[in-house]
């Protein structure tokens, strides 16, 4: 079953802005990755963290966690048209092994030039 | 490589067809799962072999067959299939066990099942 739900489910910036997009799940996990999509496409990975971390950074991503309220944001900064996408965030819980990621519902980003 | 390939791109099929779908990594990964996608929702899990052993059926109905000849193949066998198994099916791998590893996901196969 998906438990992952985020938020929002569209957003539309302008190249050089900043996009933030929330994830919010129900369970104890071990650990929250973020994932993006192009249209029609396979997933990418682009960043995990773990459930003792606090915030990651990775080029123009910042990922934070709060699993006392369960949620998740991933920041992309300085956006550029070739961030248009859809964005996942994917969980693997306590009681499952690493391979069962459930995933959001997705956000879907578009950039406009 | 850090590539999962995956043939056909695209496939048309009739409810009494057979088809296969296919997928190959050479990244050493011994962990591969099958997704399906539909439009505008998230990849669903259908199974997970590790070790070339399946080690998730995630209830899949059996017009679904999945096979791992060997640790870089993953084929997914298709008989008897509804107008509502069309969707985007993604194959992915990545390390086994419980570690967090992040999946490499192959382009995926549309289906359109007629």
């Amino acid at each position: 079953s998906q438990q992952g739900e985020e938020d929002p489910q569209a957003l539309s910036i302008q190249e050089g802005e900043n996009a933030t997009m929330n994830c919010s799940y129900k369970t104890s996990i071990n650990n929250l990755q973020w994932y993006r999509q192009n249209s029609g496409r396979g997933l990418v990975h682009l960043i995990l963290i773990r459930s003792n971390e606090r915030e990651k950074h990775s080029g123009r991503l910042r990922v934070t966690l709060d699993t006392s309220k369960k949620s998740s944001s991933l920041l992309i900064t300085a956006s550029r048209a070739a961030d248009t996408a859809s964005y996942f965030c994917a969980t693997d819980g306590e009681e499952t092994s690493g391979s069962r990621l459930t995933f959001g519902e997705g956000t879907q980003l578009t950039v406009n030039p | 490589d850090t590539e999962v390939t995956q043939t056909p791109k695209h496939l048309v099929m009739g409810m009494t067809n057979k088809k296969s779908l296919k997928c190959e990594q050479h990244m050493g990964h011994r962990a591969m799962y099958w997704y399906k996608q539909k439009a505008k929702k998230p990849p669903e899990l259908m199974f997970v072999y590790s070790y070339e052993k399946l080690s998730i059926n995630e209830s899949v109905p059996s017009r679904f067959s999945p096979e791992c000849p060997n640790s870089s193949l993953l084929n997914l066998h298709l008989h008897a299939l509804q107008p509502e198994d069309s969707a985007l099916y993604l194959c992915a791998s990545s390390h086994p066990g419980l570690a967090p590893y992040e999946q490499y996901f192959g382009p995926g196969t549309r289906l359109t099942v007629t």
